[in-house]
């Protein structure tokens, strides 16, 4: 699985958007880009996953450049909730890969 | 839907004992992992199971830990005998299949004196 490269912290005011990098220069065309966030004293939660295009849900968007080495997390209308750890992970996903963690962002959403 | 389902969700126990840590899956999934989290560390995986069967166990410490999943509903952690350096949260996930989304549970903290 490729390594992801994330800023250790972030801060983010609350109401405006929060754009998260994460770089992953070796990923390789079969390996997907995964978000999970962390809140304190929680188990990991699945936020979104993508290929090659950019996809969106309810709770973000993921952007993936062209070249597919580099994406970044937006979570459009960031909240004090949306204060958390924020991991990209890059695997095989559903063709079997497994999550390697690393040490992600912490985001901190101020009011 | 309950979630993924852990327990205890505390444990203090001393150096030298056994400890076994549950786990509930999701009804319906195929996949449970088990994970480690430390500060030192981070967060680890230790052993996933697709239907019921171990499909990598490369991240289990040593052989004083062992993971069961002896039906669809349930699957066991034990520590045998346990050590300080085991303190840490231990969860549990469950996916429809490797490699789709996980559920996290809760978690367990297990504190080794």
């Amino acid at each position: 699985d490729a390594k992801t490269t994330q800023p250790p912290s972030m801060d983010c005011a609350e109401g405006r958007a929060a754009n998260l990098p994460c770089n992953h220069s070796t990923i390789s065309g079969n390996e997907y880009v995964y978000w999970y966030r962390q809140i304190h004293s929680q188990g990991p939660q699945y936020i979104i996953h993508g290929l090659k295009n950019n996809e969106t849900n309810e709770m973000a968007s993921l952007i993936i450049t062209e070249d597919r080495k580099s994406s970044t997390l937006i979570l459009p209308h960031a909240t004090l909730r949306d204060t958390a750890v924020y991991y990209c992970i890059v695997t095989l996903g559903v063709q079997g890969g497994k999550l390697i963690f690393g040490q992600g962002t912490e985001l901190s959403v101020k009011p | 839907d309950a979630g993924v389902i852990q327990s205890p969700r505390h444990e203090v126990t001393e150096m030298g004992q056994e400890v076994t840590l549950r786990c509930k899956p999701i009804s319906g999934h195929n996949s449970l992992f088990w994970y480690r989290q430390t500060m030192m560390r981070g967060l680890e995986l230790l052993i996933y199971f697709n239907n019921n069967v171990p499909i990598d166990d490369s991240g289990m410490p040593e052989d004083r830990f062992s993971a069961k999943m002896p039906n669809a509903s349930f699957s066991t952690l034990k520590i045998q005998p346990s050590e300080p350096r085991d303190s840490a949260v231990y969860f549990c996930a469950s996916s429809l299949s490797t490699g789709n989304e996980q559920f996290f549970g809760p978690g367990t903290r297990l504190t080794v004196l």
